[in-house]
């Protein structure tokens, strides 16, 4: 099946540095990579997600990059706020057309901003 | 957008007893639900997946006796966990989706077994 490596586990950063989390995937049948954040005692909530037919995407201050050839894709956030302190997990799945797959998911980094 | 509501939030139940987690899609019908734990700074583990009229597919070790999926309708799972024990105190999760809807997940349920 398919294993999600995700690294570092924590991630410092002062407010308006970037931060990088990335992410190592096994399985060449994944194509669906999304990104979630988690605040405490709360589910998962999608901040963005690739699919394997495009190398990045861009929404504000997210975007995540994608190489299928070494199966490795990264979150990257640009001037980070401390709302943006969280646990951020990713995960890989396969999705076809409308259809999507269950999800493997990486062990998680606890960003924290500080002010 | 999407959102799937998940109740309840938080349970306390003693020992030997059963508890009943529900999960609705609210504004698009979940073909697939999936179900999964999450132990304290602890990644989510997938126990099941269902689909609408079918029986709940269980994950490797995951005991479908004591962990039992309903999925009876395109808008409402439950999980009900029988006989609970504190091993099995956890942050469980659902998470729908369905035709042209990604996954949306629920806002989690916290089990404290006593």
């Amino acid at each position: 099946g398919e294993n999600v490596e995700q690294h570092p586990s924590t991630l410092s950063v002062q407010e308006g540095d970037s931060a990088v989390i990335k992410c190592t995937y096994s399985d060449s049948a994944s194509n669906y990579f999304p990104w979630y954040k988690q605040e405490l005692g709360k589910g998962p909530q999608l901040i963005i997600d690739i699919r394997s037919n495009v190398g990045e995407k861009k929404d504000q201050r997210i975007a995540v990059t994608l190489n299928k050839t070494a199966k490795h894709f990264s979150l990257h956030i640009t001037e980070t706020q401390p709302e943006d302190s969280a646990v951020y997990f990713c995960a890989a799945g396969n999705a076809g057309g409308t259809s999507y797959g269950k999800l493997t998911f990486g062990q998680g980094t606890i960003l924290t901003v500080h002010p | 957008g999407a959102v799937v509501s998940q109740h309840p939030s938080r349970v306390i139940c003693k020992s030997g007893t059963s508890v009943k987690i529900e999960c609705r899609s609210l504004d698009f019908q979940a073909t697939t639900m999936f179900w999964y734990r999450q132990f304290p700074k602890k990644s989510l583990m997938l126990m099941a997946t269902s689909n609408e009229g079918s029986k709940a597919t269980y994950e490797q070790g995951v005991e479908k006796d004591k962990f039992l999926i309903n999925h009876a309708s395109l808008t409402l799972s439950t999980l009900t966990v029988t006989s609970a024990h504190p091993e099995d105190s956890s942050f469980y999760i659902c998470s729908a989706r369905g035709q042209g809807y990604g996954y949306t997940f629920g806002s989690g349920t916290r089990l404290t077994v006593v």
